[in-house]
């Protein structure tokens, strides 16, 4: 049962342009959700996160908004560069999970940022 | 600075035959590690977490199981391999009891698994 659901296998986008990846949950127990970023032969890395009391959360070219009542959250950049290509993964955890980095993710979307 | 490694990096084994990955953690006490897997089309699953020395906590039935015999070395095995063992296994640490462990998880770079 995929409680976190990453639908778009891939995004492909021009230089410059917004990339807006999308995420879909269904465990309403979810409060805290993050995005991590992962190059080739590389681990993942952390990205943005936001909990459950927020419905948006900036870090420079990276805002993620959330949605609890359609149970979706969105990972947008702008704008986009080709450095940002990579496989981005979203995550979510349960109150109680969190300190044990008990994460459930999405299967990834790859974004191409082309120049 | 603290640092992971894991190895290897990809492995090619027979269905029965044995596994062994291992996962150690430097520049760090005491971290809570844990083994993810992502099998092909799947998202990264929780296979295993340690929050100490001889301490396994399981999260799904799976023909695998996890040792943690250091305080920073994580390992993982199978007696006997299946197909559905394959996937894209990562080790990772956090701090133990931040507020921000989940900003605090550090992932290894991974070891890809076929069973063939």
């Amino acid at each position: 049962d995929q409680q976190v659901k990453q639908n778009s296998p891939s995004l492909s986008v021009q230089e410059g342009r917004i990339s807006i990846l999308n995420c879909d949950y269904t465990n309403s127990m979810f409060d805290y959700f993050l995005w991590y970023k992962k190059y080739p032969a590389e681990g993942p890395t952390f990205l943005i996160s936001i909990s459950s009391i927020k419905d948006k959360n900036e870090d420079g070219r990276f805002t993620v908004f959330l949605n609890k009542s359609a149970k979706h959250l969105s990972l947008h950049i702008v704008p986009s560069q080709p450095g940002d290509s990579a496989v981005y993964f979203c995550a979510a955890s349960t109150p109680g999970g969190t300190s044990y980095g008990k994460l459930t993710f999405g299967q990834g979307t790859i974004l191409t940022v082309h120049p | 600075s603290q640092t992971i490694h894991q190895w290897p990096a990809t492995l090619v084994q027979p269905v029965g035959s044995p596994l062994s990955l291992e996962c150690t953690v430097e520049g760090t006490s005491n971290p809570n590690l844990y083994w993810y897997r992502q099998a092909a089309g799947r998202g990264l699953q929780l296979l295993f977490y340690s929050v100490g020395i001889g301490q396994i906590s399981s999260e799904v039935p799976q023909n695998l199981s996890a040792s943690r015999p250091q305080d920073r070395q994580f390992i993982l095995s199978s007696k006997k391999l299946l197909l559905s063992d394959s996937g894209f296994y990562l080790c990772a640490w956090s701090v133990w009891q931040s507020l921000a462990t989940n900003e605090k998880l550090f992932f290894g770079s991974g070891t890809q698994l076929s069973v063939l």
